[in-house]
């Protein structure tokens, strides 16, 4: 079974921390995505990776970097944390076939305070 | 552009009734079509897929044809169980000028009644 794993299923932060949110997939997948969720807003892309050491801005990336030294690992990282940015973040993996589905973790409710 | 829509619900039904939940969807190029479920408290799970025209995705009772004339993808079940409460979301997967692109729907929310 292909496997997505979160670093943490709970984290509560404090506004201006560094946060650090891991994934890592254990599929080989060349795509990896970072999602956040919020009631009545769905699903929304901050920042996508289709390769080691490639990022590409998805529709809200403001406030967000990534990293991906490692193709099985893509970290999304909170520069200095926000009350706006207390939500469920969910990360998942892909191959590239656009008939392929993507894989996701079990999420990560973060919570700043 | 490439765009997903679904009711949005809540939908509630009594346990053993039938289930349609609409999807609708545009996009540039020869999509796959997915629905996705989500249980409380957990990520996606793909439940279904259908990845070129006429084609029919099923699982766990759920079934849901591809229709390129008229751009859906509806989802149905026979007869829902307390079980199957979960939120629903309808997607696709498409390469166009930008490369790989997934869309998501907003999600339905399914509540089943004993």
């Amino acid at each position: 079974d292909v496997k997505v794993t979160q670093s943490s299923r709970y984290l509560v932060k404090r506004t201006g921390e560094k946060v650090f949110l891991e994934c890592v997939q254990d599929m080989d997948h060349e795509n990896m995505f970072w999602y956040r969720q919020d009631p009545g807003l769905g699903l929304r892309l901050i920042y996508f990776s289709y390769d080691v050491k490639m990022k590409e801005k998805g529709d809200i990336p403001e406030g967000y970097s990534v990293s991906r030294e490692k193709k099985e690992r893509f970290s999304l990282i909170l520069e200095s944390a926000s009350t706006n940015q207390t939500s469920m973040y969910l990360c998942a993996s892909s191959f590239l076939g656009s008939g392929d589905e993507q894989f996701f973790g079990p999420g990560t409710r973060l919570t700043v305070l | 552009g490439n765009s997903v829509t679904q009711m949005e619900g809540p939908v509630t039904l009594s346990e053993e009734a039938f289930l349609t939940i609409n999807c609708t969807y545009t996009a540039t190029g020869y999509p796959s079509l997915f629905w996705y479920v989500q249980y409380p408290g957990e990520g996606l799970q793909l439940l279904l897929k259908a990845t070129k025209a006429d084609d029919k995705g099923s699982n766990k009772g759920f079934e849901a044809t591809y229709r390129k004339e008229t751009t859906s993808f509806h989802l149905e079940k026979g007869s829902v169980q307390v079980s199957d409460s979960a939120v629903y979301f309808c997607a696709l997967s498409v390469y166009d000028n930008y490369g790989q692109n997934f869309v998501f729907g907003p999600g339905t929310r399914l509540s089943v009644l004993p």
